[in-house]
């Protein structure tokens, strides 16, 4: 069954330095999410994207963030210089034209120390 | 401001037993309610809402969407101990987001 991947499945990081968490969703889907859960609180959306661009984003997503598809398979989350607080568990998911449902990956566990 | 409210936060039940899952919404464009099931990790489709009044079904599980009163609710009967994980309601805006509710934490004992 297809599924989203994301990678890496754990990333510790030092405050202020850069990562780029990577997420290749189901093949033929066409819209495209990232999503952060901070640790016992509820899925936060921060980010879609559709044809190549942003279509929506959250008042978190500031320009610490961007996201870039480089291929046709990957997604990528950049966060530039990281917090503390961007400590979370950050999932990808993606849709079909035809879906209703989005699927998500398992998730990249952000530590931020 | 969009809102998806889920309740009970929390819930402990024996197995056997039948629990009702809420969702209240306000939403701006909705398009769909989906419900999730959060284990460990990713969240587990489980249905997708888009009609008032037309239970979806799967094996014990059940849901149905009130469009006028703007909410959902989640049936699980026969629970197992399996069915122990955080449900999740997320409501559809408009194309490009999905909205979450804080989800509702069940355990089932043995």
């Amino acid at each position: 069954e297809p599924e989203v991947t994301q990678t890496p499945s754990h990333q510790v990081t030092q405050m202020g330095q850069e990562v780029i968490l990577r997420c290749v969703p189901i093949s033929n889907h066409l819209y495209f999410y990232w999503y952060r859960q901070i640790l016992g609180q509820k899925v936060e959306f921060l980010v879609s994207f559709y044809n190549n661009e942003i279509s929506e984003k959250s008042e978190i997503f500031d320009d610490q963030f961007s996201v870039e598809r480089p291929d046709g398979s990957n997604f990528t989350l950049k966060i530039r210089s990281t917090k503390l607080e961007d400590s979370a568990m950050y999932f990808c998911a993606s849709r079909g034209i035809e879906d209703k449902e989005a699927f998500f990956g398992q998730g990249t566990r952000l530590t931020v120390v | 401001e969009d809102k998806v409210v889920q309740s009970p936060l929390s819930l402990v039940v024996h197995e056997g037993d039948t629990v009702t899952l809420n969702c209240s919404y306000e939403v701006t464009n909705f398009r769909s309610l989906l419900w999730y099931k959060q284990e460990k990790k990713a969240p587990t489709f489980l249905f997708m809402l888009t009609s008032s009044g037309i239970e979806k079904k799967s094996g014990r599980l059940s849901s149905i969407l009130d469009k006028k009163e703007l909410f959902s609710i989640l049936n699980i009967t026969a629970t197992q101990t399996g069915d122990s994980a955080v449900y999740l309601c997320a409501v559809e805006r408009g194309t490009y987001k999905y909205i979450f509710g804080t989800g509702t934490r069940l355990k089932v004992l043995a």
